[in-house]
């Protein structure tokens, strides 16, 4: 099984502040998929296939990475992104990050 | 617009049974694999099972094999897991998928005598 370890668990971040959340994965996965979830909601896709944004996405969001090392990075951080983010990855047992809890300072 | 509506959730024993559905609309649901991802009270996302298109080939996590099977009905456009031997760490908020894309509201199942 490919464990995807995310860092920082938490962080809080002010607006306009860049962000950058990381995912590890224990071995090389060929792409990632970040999905965004609010309290009480459910998960909505954010970016996939590593770097391409889901629909409706900020364009201050941006993804990138290779091999066992992808990173979600959002450019001038908005009230809105307050939230957890999740990467996951697509070799059988698919597997998710623990998840980064991002807030508004 | 795609909807995934689950339904079938609710408190029940350990060791007992209980059966999900998961209603589809807005897409040619015959065309698509179908997940269960599972998320317990304050913790992260978990995959669940996995079934293709056609119900031909289905995936389990290690921690559900033998006691959930997924499985469709296409001609109803309906997502299925039945779990059987339930277990407090089965408790969760189990989303019906389209993988990657497409997410159900989410059904509690708590398991608790």
């Amino acid at each position: 099984e490919i464990v995807l370890t995310q860092s920082p668990t938490t962080m809080t971040a002010s607006p306009g502040e860049k962000v950058t959340i990381t995912c590890r994965a224990s071995s090389s996965v060929s792409y990632m998929h970040w999905y965004q979830q609010k309290p009480g909601a459910s998960p909505k896709p954010w970016i996939y296939e590593t770097s391409k944004l889901a629909s409706g996405v900020p364009d201050r969001f941006s993804g990138s990475g290779s091999g066992t090392s992808y990173s979600l990075t959002i450019n001038n951080m908005e009230a809105e992104d307050a939230a957890t983010y999740y990467c996951q990855q697509w070799n059988y047992p698919w597997t998710f990050g623990g998840g980064t809890k991002l807030e508004l300072k | 617009e795609v909807q995934l509506v689950e339904s079938g959730g609710g408190l029940v024993q350990p060791g007992r049974s209980m059966k999900l559905s998961c209603a589809a609309s807005g897409f040619t649901f015959s065309n698509y694999g179908m997940a269960w991802v599972r998320q317990a009270p304050t913790k992260g996302l978990e995959w669940v099972a996995t079934i293709s298109y056609d119900g031909s080939s289905t995936y389990y996590r290690d921690s559900v094999k033998g006691r959930f099977t997924i499985s469709r009905d296409n001609a109803k456009s309906t997502l299925y897991l039945q779990m059987n031997s339930l277990r407090s760490e089965d408790t969760a908020t189990y989303y019906c998928t389209r993988p990657g894309w497409y997410w159900g509201q989410g059904v509690m199942v708590t398991v608790s005598s």
